[in-house]
């Protein structure tokens, strides 16, 4: 496979429910990001990992929690979430430059929360 | 603070003709890139181009072409010719100017551009 996979597409989750969703890079980068895209929001960074170490949490609840065991392989670990979560969650990874690197994204995952 | 606008929300047209989507930015660095993104149904952002802010050279690939002007904050974006297959959501976005690892995104609301036959 190459660029960036996401599994699962789709998640369908109640509210008490834990699950992960997975992303995957094949693109020998050092970075990997998670946003969260809702309806007619602008897309919002989640998280950022470079060389497996997190740099960047955006104020995520603890509900949302993300596991980077390599620079290839992104985990975000979901429990107890509420029906405002449901968005589509995107995976993005890039070389790990500052400012200049460019993101590469996945498909996403479509969750919904019931 | 940094800021991407694009301000249509949606547009819609006929195959063929030619469209352009704007995208006005704000920010406080010297050095910063601009990025356009396409966003098919499928879900996934799809690359189309980084420019950076010293290199204000148009640029043309194949029906898409991209014109950067620094005097107005503008990098627009224009589709000639368009086809159904150009229907997207359009994201243009700003890279962050700190020093970190990785670049930091800052995108605009998108363009929902809806190309009919």
């Amino acid at each position: 496979e190459t660029g960036v996979t996401q599994t699962p597409r789709h998640l369908v989750m109640g509210m008490t429910n834990k699950k992960s969703l997975k992303c995957e890079q094949h693109l020998g980068h050092n970075a990997m990001y998670w946003y969260k895209q809702s309806a007619k929001k602008p897309l919002e960074l989640m998280f950022v990992y470079n060389f497996k170490e997190q740099t960047e949490n955006n104020s995520v609840p603890s509900r949302f929690s993300p596991e980077c065991p390599n620079s290839s392989h992104l985990f975000l670990h979901l429990h107890t979430l509420q029906p405002e979560d449901s968005a589509l969650y995107l995976c993005a990874s890039s070389q790990g430059q500052p400012r200049t690197d460019t993101q590469y994204f996945g498909p996403g995952t479509r969750l919904t929360v019931l | 603070a940094q800021k991407v606008t694009q301000a249509q929300t949606e547009i819609s047209v006929v195959e063929k003709e030619d469209v352009t989507l704007d995208c006005v930015y704000e920010t406080r660095d010297t050095t910063y890139y601009l990025f356009w993104y396409k966003q098919p149904p499928s879900g996934e952002l799809v690359f189309l181009i980084r420019r950076n802010s010293f290199d204000e050279q148009n640029e043309i690939s194949g029906r898409y072409s991209w014109n950067f002007q620094k005097s107005t904050s503008s990098f627009n974006f224009t589709i000639t010719a368009s086809q159904v297959v150009d229907s997207a959501v359009y994201f243009c976005a700003l890279s962050e100017g700190r020093e970190t690892s990785g670049s930091r995104l800052t995108f605009g609301e998108g363009t929902q551009l809806t190309v009919n036959p």
